[in-house]
């Protein structure tokens, strides 16, 4: 069975300083996907990961993947409120295999 | 890019009472839907897998007789919740997993929001 754990599960920030969300996961997994949830509103995507050592980014995000270790990770660089959202990494294990969530990171970025 | 529509976004019924959730794939055709459920500050479930023209398959501990899923088109897959109770309240996601052209990626729904009273 694949388990999907993240950690930290709640991460109170101050805006300009960095951090990282993990998320490692139990079986081998054909990719991986990071995205935001604001409160009351359904998943937006950041993205996808498909093979050891992608890096993608986008502004303040970087996402990161290591297939061996099983495990990705979020780093925010220098946090802004706007980023203050739910988190949740998701891995699915074949490609027509429904995804597995993490519990979610709840991010608040505070001045 | 690809887009998925939930109706209604939002539906409030009485105690046993059905409602039904429509969750359309907009610009693409999907042989495979997926229903989540999630609990206010709790991560999404995987209710069940819907494949068009077939019987879904859903998770170990989801009710078959209690959420009907039908997928009858390859643009639309609904879900039903018959005799609502309180505990059945939260927020429905679909999702729908697009063909080649997109990669097979899946595509997530704006959600359901679902009030039992």
């Amino acid at each position: 069975e694949l388990k999907v754990e993240q950690n930290p599960l709640f991460l109170s920030m101050q805006e300009g300083k960095n951090y990282t969300i993990y998320c490692n996961y139990s079986t081998t997994s054909d990719r991986l996907y990071w995205y935001r949830q604001d409160p009351g509103k359904s998943l937006e995507s950041l993205f996808v990961l498909l093979s050891n050592g992608a890096v993608k980014q986008e502004g303040r995000l970087m996402a990161s993947l290591d297939t061996k270790a099983r495990l990705s990770t979020l780093h925010i660089t220098a946090a802004v409120h706007d980023l203050s959202a739910t988190y949740f990494c998701a891995v699915a294990l074949l490609i027509n295999t429904p995804l597995v969530f993490g519990k979610g990171t709840r991010l608040s970025v505070i001045a | 890019g690809a887009v998925v529509s939930q109706h209604p976004s939002w539906v409030i019924c009485k105690s046993g009472t059905s409602v039904k959730i429509e969750c359309r794939s907009l610009d693409f055709q999907a042989t495979t839907m997926f229903w989540y459920r999630q609990f206010p500050k709790q991560s999404l479930m995987l209710m069940a897998t819907s494949n068009e023209g077939s019987k879904a398959t859903y998770e170990q501990g989801v009710e078959k007789d209690k959420f009907l899923i039908n997928h009858a088109s390859l643009t639309l897959s609904t879900l039903t919740v018959t005799s609502a109770h309180p505990e059945d309240s939260s927020f429905y996601i679909c999702s729908a997993r697009a063909g080649l052209a997109y990669g097979y990626e899946q595509y997530f729904g704006p959600g359901t929001r679902l009030t039992v009273t």
